[in-house]
């Protein structure tokens, strides 16, 4: 089955400590996405990649990197610098082409920073 | 910048009634995209219908339909015959024509649909 995955689903973390949340996809899509999401708000995007090695920051990229070695595959990483880390994050994939605009997203990851 | 509103945080509808949920946003763009996404308890977003914006025509996908108003800015999601699955988290959300995708999402309405 094509589809986007997310792992762990859960994700507890000590301060001060980085960690890294996986996005992979097996659609080909050529974009992939990071969004935050917190209570009460929509989601807001951190980074996207529209092509391999290759990225552009969203509205809250600080305390945040990313990668995109491979087009299946854009991990996230909250580093010590992001000041409240604790959210739910959310991975979306697309098509780059015409009016192919859907974004799909994968199931999601609860981080918690104890 | 753009912005999304959605000016109701939660909503309720008995079940096979019909429930309309508000959206408005603002840009000095002539081409973008608009989309209505749902997040049931389970957090997955879900695409539930979308709207071109040099397209006249109100999309529809089954009991799902907008009302797009380009003049008002305003996109609204009507469904009928509300079934208990319907319950859960629904985005409005704004992309600008040959933005790389990038997604502006409402705040959301949480919706209940009662037996």
């Amino acid at each position: 089955d094509g589809g986007i995955t997310q792992s762990p689903k859960y994700l507890f973390r000590k301060e001060g400590q980085n960690v890294t949340l996986s996005c992979e996809q097996n659609l080909n899509h050529d974009a992939m996405y990071w969004y935050r999401q917190d209570p009460g708000q929509g989601l807001r995007l951190i980074y996207y990649s529209q092509i391999v090695n290759d990225f552009q920051k969203g509205d809250i990229a600080e305390g945040y990197s990313v990668s995109r070695e491979k087009k299946e595959s854009f991990p996230l990483t909250v580093t010590s610098a992001q000041k409240n880390p604790t959210a739910f994050y959310l991975c979306a994939s697309s098509i780059v082409a015409g009016l192919q605009v859907v974004q799909y997203f994968g199931p999601g990851t609860r981080l918690t920073v104890l | 910048a753009q912005t999304v509103t959605q000016s109701q945080p939660e909503m309720s509808v008995q079940e096979a009634e019909t429930v309309t949920l508000s959206c408005t946003y603002d840009t000095s763009e002539n081409n973008y995209y608009l989309f209505w996404y749902k997040q049931p308890p389970s957090r997955q977003m879900i695409l539930v219908i979308r709207q071109e914006a040099y397209k006249q025509q109100n999309a529809t996908e089954n009991r799902f339909s907008v009302n797009f108003q380009k003049a008002a800015k305003s996109f609204s999601l009507k469904i009928s015959d509300s079934q208990l699955g319907d319950t859960a988290m629904y985005f409005c959300a704004f992309m600008k024509h040959r933005q790389g995708g990038k997604l502006i999402f409402g705040q959301g309405t949480e919706l209940s649909v009662k037996p």
